[in-house]
């Protein structure tokens, strides 16, 4: 089946550093979003990307879509120890389900 | 208040019993989605549905079964043939079908079979 690739597994970062996730396809998305998962809790929306090279902000978050919309990334600038989580991407390959990524889980040392 | 409530938050399970998960949203969204996440593999979907009484197989289907015949509510039902049930299970809604709609997630069942 189609599968969303997402790196790294695991990013342990000192409070302040930033931090970045990959999502890769092989094939095409026509859309793509991405959640957090606090520890514990359920994931939650952050965003959609869906025009080729889209670029959207939220405050230290920085999302991107590929020019081939083939792969995507979350970028967290100075990182908190409230940005600790699991952060997902959540594709679709142009029907109505989305796939979702491993995810990568990141943890904050203070 | 708005929202998805799961019941229970902790199952508990001796193997070759079925067991039925709750799932009910008040939000009036068309479209629900049964999810199931184990460590390091992110979520699968198990079957979601974009109306009432009708539903659709996702990509791990199999041991599993649901209903749609309220708009609020899609329970998930774990059956014996479901050969590793233990898992947090995630149910899902969104306003309508399409993968361009946002999902509200619930705050999930973990279910332990014995």
């Amino acid at each position: 089946g189609q599968q969303v690739m997402q790196i790294p597994q695991y990013q342990h970062v000192q409070e302040g550093e930033d931090f970045t996730t990959y999502c890769n396809s092989s094939t095409t998305l026509s859309n793509i979003q991405w959640y957090k998962q606090r520890p514990g809790g359920h994931p939650v929306f952050l965003i959609q990307l869906v025009k080729s090279g889209e670029v959207k902000k939220q405050k230290r978050l920085t999302f991107q879509f590929g020019e081939a919309k083939k792969n995507s990334s979350l970028h967290i600038t100075a990182t908190q120890t409230t940005d600790v989580g699991t952060y997902f991407c959540a594709a679709s390959f142009g029907n109505e389900k989305l796939t979702f990524g491993t995810g990568t889980r990141l943890t904050i040392i203070p | 208040d708005g929202g998805i409530t799961q019941s229970p938050k902790y199952l508990f399970r001796k193997e070759g019993q079925n067991v039925t998960l709750s799932c009910e949203q008040n939000l009036n969204h068309d479209a629900m989605y049964w999810y199931r996440q184990d460590p390091g593999q992110g979520l699968r979907l198990i079957y979601y549905s974009q109306i009432v009484n009708d539903f659709q197989k996702g990509d791990i289907a199999e041991g599993y079964s649901v209903s749609r015949e309220k708009k609020e509510s899609f329970p998930l039902t774990v059956t014996s043939a479901q050969k590793n049930p233990t898992a947090f299970y995630l149910c899902a809604s969104s306003v309508g079908g399409s993968s361009y709609n946002e999902q509200f997630f619930g705050p999930g069942t973990r279910l332990t079979v014995l």
